[in-house]
This record gives structure tokens, sequence and C-alpha cells, in this order.
């Protein structure tokens, strides 16, 4: 596509539930990175992809979160049992290959509030 | 790890330049600079990277230093679209991990 499409765009669910967020990178890209957003603060690096392989997966804050992606392509970010401190705007972003000569495109993010 | 350091804020008047600063003292021969912008409830915008050479898009031009140790993104002619946070990242050459976003600089245009 022509752009990273993420969805869905806000997402409120209650406090104990299981939510995926899904992100869908730009057609071709090979790399792929998950980051949140609390209210007012930085972005916070959970994960990336290489193709389907997530080599380093110690960014993620609990055992409560996981990622996978599938074909290379799509990528889902599950968060089990949901707390009101997962309450964030979850971004997505991809670009041609991981490594830093390459820029990224981001998606418009899910904001996720958790009541 | 503070990898760079930006002003907190910057004002600027619409039509004017801007040059916004950024210190990367301990950068290494294989470390790219980064800039991204956000706008307000919107996701991260890719702006321009470097490595040694300065770079130009339609978008911005990125000046680095000779010893690579501070860059300097310049906006040609702000406008009030241009209002946004920048954040200066320096991404390690070495790894592939994704890219580490510090506090940025909260950029003003007057009109």
């Amino acid at each position: 596509g022509a752009g990273v499409s993420q969805s869905p765009s806000n997402k409120v669910t209650e406090k104990g539930k299981d939510v995926e967020l899904r992100c869908d990178p730009i057609s071709g890209h090979t790399a792929l990175y998950w980051y949140r957003q609390s209210l007012g603060q930085g972005l916070e690096f959970l994960i990336y992809f290489q193709g389907n392989s997530a080599p380093d997966k110690s960014g993620l804050p609990s055992d409560r979160f996981s990622a996978e992606r599938t074909g290379g392509s799509v990528s889902t970010l599950t968060i089990q049992r949901t707390q009101q401190e997962d309450s964030a705007v979850y971004l997505c972003a991809s670009s041609l290959q991981t490594g830093v000569s390459y820029g990224y495109t981001f998606g418009s993010g899910t904001r996720l509030t958790v009541v | 790890d503070a990898k760079t350091t930006q002003p907190n804020s910057m004002e600027s008047n619409e039509e004017e330049p801007v040059h916004l600063p950024c210190n990367h003292s301990t950068i290494s021969g294989t470390d790219y600079i980064h800039w991204y912008r956000q706008l307000p409830s919107q996701g991260p915008e890719y702006v321009i990277h470097g490595l040694t050479s300065n770079v130009n898009n339609r978008m911005a031009s990125l000046a680095i230093a000779e010893d690579r140790k501070s860059s300097t993104l310049i906006l040609h002619r702000a406008t009030l679209r241009d209002a946004a946070v920048y954040y200066c990242i320096k991404g390690s050459g070495g790894g592939a991990d994704g890219l580490t976003f510090g506090k940025g600089t909260h950029l003003i245009i007057q009109p």
C-alpha cells in the first residue's frame, strides 16, 4: 500500500480483556517496528521484525505482550489481560530493511484506552 | 543513555528559516543521524537522515558538522504546519534495533 496502515484507529476495552492491534506495512518493506506513546510522553520502542523474525523481545513491557508477523507483511501486537497502564497510542513503522541507513514510515497509530 | 541533546523548545516566525540544533558528541563512524517530526495527534513523520555529508530533500536540509558531533536541521521557510516536535536521533550503525526517540524540540511557529 501507499503507507503504513494500522487498525483499529481507536480501541476502548475493559480491564482484563485481550486486544489485538494490527499493522499493515508498506509493500516490500522487510523491517517492521512497534512503539508505544503514553499521553504526553516520548516514544517507547517495543519490538522489531526482520521478515517474520523478532530477534529481540526484551523491549516488550511484560509477558502479557506478544507480537507476530506472518508472510513478511502484516503484524499483530497482542496484549492479554489488559491493565489501565497499557492505555497509550501504539505506533507501527516499517522500513525497507533493518539498520539505520533506512528511514522509517510510521502509521497513524492505534489509541488504546483501558477502562 | 543520552544519545542526543536538543533544546526543549524553539520559537520562530512564519516564512522565516528555522535552524534546529542537535548535539551527538558520542557518535561513532557508522552512526546515522535521523530527524523525524510529530504533529499533534499524529504518528511521527520522517524528515531526513544522513551519515557524513550534508543532505537536502523537499522537506528540509541536514547540515552535519565536520567532526559529526553536532548537526542542524534547516527548514528553509517555516509555515504554521511545521509546528511540531522534532526528534534528532543517533542511529547506531552496529545494530538493527529500532531507533530510540528522545524528548525532541517543540517548535512553535508564530504567524
